[in-house]
């Protein structure tokens, strides 16, 4: 399996562009997670999954932020529009299902600047 | 809220010496994770534990859950260049919640 899939590993676009992070989850995985990463606030849950049920987005941050999972193997978050204290490392992770002693797998990420 | 607290925040060491690093919960964990995050790459998960008190080994790391289910430690045995990366501690409920982290150095 080649495991959780993020693109693009690098984003920069200008402040009030629309900005589009996609996810492949790991196959047969029920729950698919978002978070974001900063120096200031380390990793935080923006919004999970589960069986392509929205079920916990109390870590959107705003309006602004939204996600979808219209398939087993295919989520977004959009960001629309973009601001600089977006600025972060967004990642991407599935597990076989909530709380799953086997762990949950993160991509790699994706690198956002805003300028 | 659950709140995590890892120390310490920063660590840099010499290769071949010993280490600690914890994780305190504000409340009881559901089961709790460690991850190693490398520069650029997620975190990879390293080891679950359920059980207070229970103790794992993973080559020369020795991961420990205190009796009561509210704090971890994590001890690197002789530890080496590779080790170096940003250690993070969760607990494993039903939404995957992050300490900050222990960010470990290790100097050749």
């Amino acid at each position: 399996d080649a495991g959780v899939i993020q693109s693009p590993r690098h984003e920069v676009t200008e402040m009030g562009q629309e900005v589009t992070l996609r996810c492949k989850p790991i196959s047969g995985h029920n729950s698919l997670f978002w978070y974001r990463q900063t120096m200031m606030r380390g990793l935080e849950l923006l919004i999970y999954f589960n069986n392509n049920v929205p079920i916990d987005d109390s870590g959107m941050p705003e309006d602004r932020f939204s996600a979808k999972m219209p398939n087993a193997s295919f989520s977004t978050l959009k960001i629309q529009p973009s601001e600089p204290r977006d600025s972060a490392v967004y990642f991407c992770a599935s597990s076989p299902f909530p709380g799953s002693g086997d762990g949950y797998t993160f991509g790699s990420g994706t690198r956002l600047t805003v300028v | 809220t659950q709140l995590l607290e890892q120390s310490p925040q920063f660590l840099s060491i010499q290769e071949g010496e010993n280490l600690t690093v914890y994780c305190n919960s504000s409340s009881v964990f559901s089961s709790l994770q460690w991850y190693r995050q490398e520069p650029g790459e997620g975190p990879v998960l390293l080891v679950t534990v359920v059980t207070g008190g229970e103790v794992k080994k993973l080559k020369r790391l020795t991961f420990q859950f205190g009796d009561a289910r509210k704090d971890s430690s994590l001890h690197i045995t002789a530890a080496q260049p590779g080790d170096t990366g940003l250690y993070l501690c969760a607990d494993s409920g039903s939404r995957l919640t992050f300490g900050e982290g222990t960010q470990l150095t290790v100097n050749p």
